[in-house]
């Protein structure tokens, strides 16, 4: 097993820009979420990937937007960067059932 | 809608003796998961425990274990044994049973004293 692996772990970003964060699941496991967690709070859920497909949204506008590929790797994609748009985002994967979600070490995105 | 709340934003415990941490959700979907994370300061997520809506019994992982109240909607999480490698941010998250979305609460931060 080798984790999730997230990229780049930090990220300095214009107001405006676009940004694409990638994720690496752990082996097996086919199911795939993002979160965004502002400093001092808990994570907000954006989306879930399960086998390419998105099957669940939080409340995130359309320019949050995924992909979820055949190896199970994900990318996350935000458009029209907006300053409260920074935070730590996490990527997390798991197999299902009464497992927990295996947690990457998140992107630390700073918008200016 | 889907609430966690967790009304500790602090907590201390002296080394060697057990903490509960407080969690309460609201859901009215019957089938759910509710888990523990721990946050280290250096931002991993780490899960702890998980419990079933459907499970007749308390989840135990070594020092960690569930307090599961359903009728109440609690979900408490009892560290026996503190150790100063526990001080971190705690998390309690439910997961529906047939949607992808898991909420997550502002959790609590624990501090271990020597």
């Amino acid at each position: 097993e080798t984790g999730v692996t997230q990229s780049p772990t930090h990220l300095i970003k214009t107001r405006g820009q676009q940004v694409t964060l990638r994720c690496s699941s752990q082996s097996g496991h086919n199911t795939v979420s993002w979160y965004q967690q502002a400093l001092g709070q808990g994570p907000q859920f954006i989306f879930q990937y399960y086998r390419e497909e998105e099957n669940g949204r939080g409340n995130f506008p359309p320019r949050f937007s995924g992909l979820q590929f055949p190896n199970y790797s994900s990318e996350l994609n935000v458009n029209a960067l907006e300053l409260d748009d920074s935070a730590l985002y996490l990527c997390a994967s798991r197999t299902g059932g009464n497992y927990g979600y295996t947690f990457g070490s998140g992107t630390r995105l700073t918008v200016v | 809608a889907q609430k966690i709340t967790q009304t500790q934003p602090g907590m201390f415990v002296q080394e060697k003796e057990a903490v509960t941490l407080d969690c309460t959700y609201d859901t009215s979907d019957p089938s759910y998961g509710l888990f523990w994370y721990k946050q280290p300061s250096s931002g991993e997520m780490i899960f702890l425990i998980y419990q079933g809506s459907y499970d007749q019994q308390n989840a135990t992982e070594g020092r960690y274990s569930l307090n599961f109240q359903k009728a109440r909607k609690s979900a408490n999480l009892v560290i026996s044994a503190s150790q100063l490698g526990d001080s971190a941010m705690y998390f309690c998250a439910m997961l529906l049973g047939g949607i992808g979305k898991s909420t997550f609460g502002d959790g609590t931060t624990l501090t271990v004293k020597p």
